[in-house]
């Protein structure tokens, strides 16, 4: 069975320092790809980075960096130099290799304080 | 261009009554998502479609639950006999539906059943 756990409900963190949001997940699939999506007050699922499972080297998207540890199964987000606006709900998500759904975790909720 | 647009934005309804909720995925998009979100959770997985057909429909939690798609672009998901627990925020995405694209949310229905 496929499952992503978020164990940080919620973290608080200091205007331009970084954070680890934790994301460890579950699979038995040969192959998988694991996403991380921001979801602000508004409601809207925000695409931020994805990792495949074969791939060599961790995922950056400009300040977002997936700390990704197969053997440990574990796809932390790293968010560096945080800004007010990154004040939202996190949601690691992972898709199988049969790609037809994807599993969420529950989230953490992030708040940047000024 | 246009994203990922659902209709309505609310819904309220009285519990068992039927309600249709739209999403129109972007244009092009093969793969269209059905997720329902209950306040304080992550995206739980309801139905997936390649073009025009089901290809996966285990996340629909009874036989109230219904979606279409027939012309392999806008879907509807059809709720009959609402209850009380079907208070959600439903979302849609929609993707190329390769194995490593992401998924494009829309901004949701918030259905409200009281």
């Amino acid at each position: 069975a496929q499952k992503i756990t978020q164990t940080q409900p919620g973290m608080f963190v200091q205007e331009k320092e970084a954070v680890t949001l934790d994301c460890t997940y579950d699979t038995s699939d040969p192959s998988y790809g694991l996403f991380w999506y921001k979801q602000p007050s508004s409601g809207e699922m925000i695409f931020l980075i994805y990792q495949g499972s074969y791939d060599q080297q961790n995922a950056t998207e400009g300040r977002y960096s997936l700390n990704f540890q197969k053997a440990r199964k574990s796809a932390n987000l790293v968010i560096s130099a945080s800004q007010l606006g990154d004040s939202a709900m996190y949601f690691c998500a992972m898709r199988g290799y049969n790609f037809n759904k994807f599993y969420f975790g529950s989230g953490t909720k992030l708040n940047v304080k000024p | 261009g246009a994203g990922v647009s659902q209709t309505p934005s609310n819904k309220v309804t009285e519990k068992g009554k039927y309600v249709e909720l739209r999403c129109d995925p972007i244009s092009g998009h093969t793969a269209l998502y059905w997720y329902r979100q209950s306040l304080g959770q992550g995206p739980e997985f309801l139905i997936y479609f390649q073009g025009t057909g089901a290809a996966d429909d285990s996340g629909l939690p009874n036989d109230r639950f219904f979606a279409v798609r027939p012309e392999g672009s806008v879907s509807t998901l059809k709720i009959q006999r609402t209850e009380r627990g079907d208070s959600a925020v439903y979302l849609c995405a929609s993707s190329f539906g390769l194995r490593d694209d992401e998924q494009f949310f829309g901004p949701g229905t918030r259905l409200t059943v009281l």
